[in-house]
């Protein structure tokens, strides 16, 4: 599975555009990135997921260059509640099962 | 609603005694996982299946069991308690090829 590298922590304000940038350098064709948050004292929750270029749901956006070397998660507008650590993974969809391994996340602040 | 629920929440055990964790979900997903959290730290996989009957060991599973005789369930065994598995521990499920996890609110556990 390949290896990921995030911020270890980020400090945000209330309103501003949150980028998260994950390096995947060996990542594998058949690869696919996701995104968790997790709150204290409750399990991750699944954000969004993308293969290639710019996924987008009601919640966040996902950046992914051609080379797929790293990926951004962007949070429009955080708020207070946005507070969390979120991981990024990699790992081969396709397969009969996904292991998903996570690493240290990154743990965001957002001040008021 | 579909869901996945772990009992007990919490737990208090001494060292030595054998412990069961139990999880189940209801979404009638094939892959089932445990991974436990340490404070301060992000989530290790302890074991894995891909179906009944189908388990597998993941980054830290020394000293732990699982079984899967159904779709729903994957109880997860500590075979003899020691302090350094003091930890929260989540259970989480996903479909067949796919990435977007589902995770139960753990399980506490100090052993004392």
């Amino acid at each position: 599975l390949a290896k990921t590298t995030q911020p270890i922590s980020m400090d945000s304000y209330e309103g501003q555009e949150v980028n998260i940038t994950c390096s995947h350098n060996n990542i594998a064709t058949n690869d696919y990135i996701t995104w968790y948050q997790q709150f204290p004292s409750q399990g991750p929750r699944f954000i969004i997921q993308g293969y290639k270029t710019k996924v987008t749901n009601e919640v966040a956006s996902l950046f992914i260059p051609a080379d797929r070397k790293s990926s951004t998660l962007s949070l429009p507008r955080v708020s207070l509640s946005d507070t969390a650590v979120y991981y990024c993974l990699v790992g081969d969809v396709e397969a009969g099962g996904f292991k998903t391994i996570f690493g240290a996340g990154t743990r965001l602040f957002v001040k008021a | 609603d579909a869901e996945i629920t772990q009992s007990p929440r919490h737990k208090i055990t001494e060292t030595g005694r054998q412990v069961t964790l139990a999880c189940h979900q209801t979404w009638n997903h094939n892959n089932m996982f445990w991974y436990r959290q340490d404070l301060g730290h992000g989530l290790r996989l302890i074991h894995y299946s891909y179906g009944v009957q189908d388990t597998n060991k993941g980054e830290v599973s020394d000293g732990y069991s699982v079984s899967r005789s159904n779709t729903e369930d994957l109880p997860l065994t500590l075979e003899s308690a020691a302090s350094s598995q003091t930890s929260v521990y989540f259970c989480a499920s996903s479909p067949t090829g796919d990435t977007e996890a589902f995770f139960g609110q753990g399980t506490r556990l100090t052993v004392v």
